[in-house]
């Protein structure tokens, strides 16, 4: 079965600081994807990123970055020069391609970040 | 481009009541996939419909149903109501499933509270 853990509920920091969230996840599937969503209070989930298995370059876009790491089973978004309108939930997401053509997504329980002015 | 859209945006019923969630989808997806999330959790997966049909179901009871119409938007139904069901119903539209991801765009999502 499927488990994705964000085992930091909350983070708050300093604007202009740098922030990790860590996402491990958990597939018995050699073909799966990896998503990061951004819920701002408002409550809409917005999508920010999407990795596959077999593609374990990182990315880079703008502030954010992402570091998928196969051997560890981990796939951890980094904000650079936090700012205040970043402050949100965010959530680690995974899919596999083994559970027929849904694609679902399974969520972590989500990080709470906080960027204090 | 209209994004994804929900009605009603806040719902208060007694346990035992039925409720009908609605969603349209964002132009050009054919997809929509519905999610449920508990106060501080991330959203669980009910189900799936795609050109009609339920395409996937998360492990939820018969009692959580669905519809999705010829243009795409989808409703969910929710019969006698529990208090647990109190949570927010997040509507997610997408391109056609397959063999790709394609990424999930959500709604503003349906906060329903049972009393």
């Amino acid at each position: 079965a499927q488990k994705v853990t964000q085992a930091q509920t909350e983070i708050s920091v300093v604007e202009k600081e740098d922030v990790t969230l860590d996402c491990v996840y958990e597939t018995r599937d050699t073909t799966y994807y990896l998503f990061w969503y951004k819920q701002p209070p408002s409550g809409e989930l917005v999508f920010l990123i999407r990795r596959n298995s077999f593609d374990e370059q990182n990315e880079i876009s703008g502030r954010y970055s992402w570091n998928f790491q196969k051997s560890t089973s981990s796939f951890n978004f980094t904000i650079t020069a936090s700012q205040v309108v970043d402050s949100a939930v965010y959530f680690c997401a995974l899919s596999e391609a083994s559970g027929g053509s849904n694609y679902k997504l399974t969520f972590g329980k989500g990080t709470l970040l906080t960027v204090n002015p | 481009e209209t994004g994804v859209t929900q009605s009603p945006t806040h719902l208060i019923k007694t346990r035992g009541q039925q409720v009908t969630l609605r969603c349209s989808s964002q132009s050009g997806h054919n997809t929509v996939s519905w999610y449920q999330q508990a106060l501080g959790q991330g959203p669980q997966f009910i189900f799936q419909y795609y050109r009609e049909e339920e395409n996937g179901r998360g492990n939820f009871p018969p009692r959580f149903s669905g519809l999705q119409f010829p243009n795409y938007s989808s409703e969910l139904n929710v019969n006698a109501l529990e208090l647990d069901d109190s949570a927010l119903y997040l509507c997610a539209s997408s391109r056609a499933s397959g063999s790709f991801p394609y990424e999930q765009y959500f709604g503003p999502g349906t906060r329903l509270t049972v009393t």
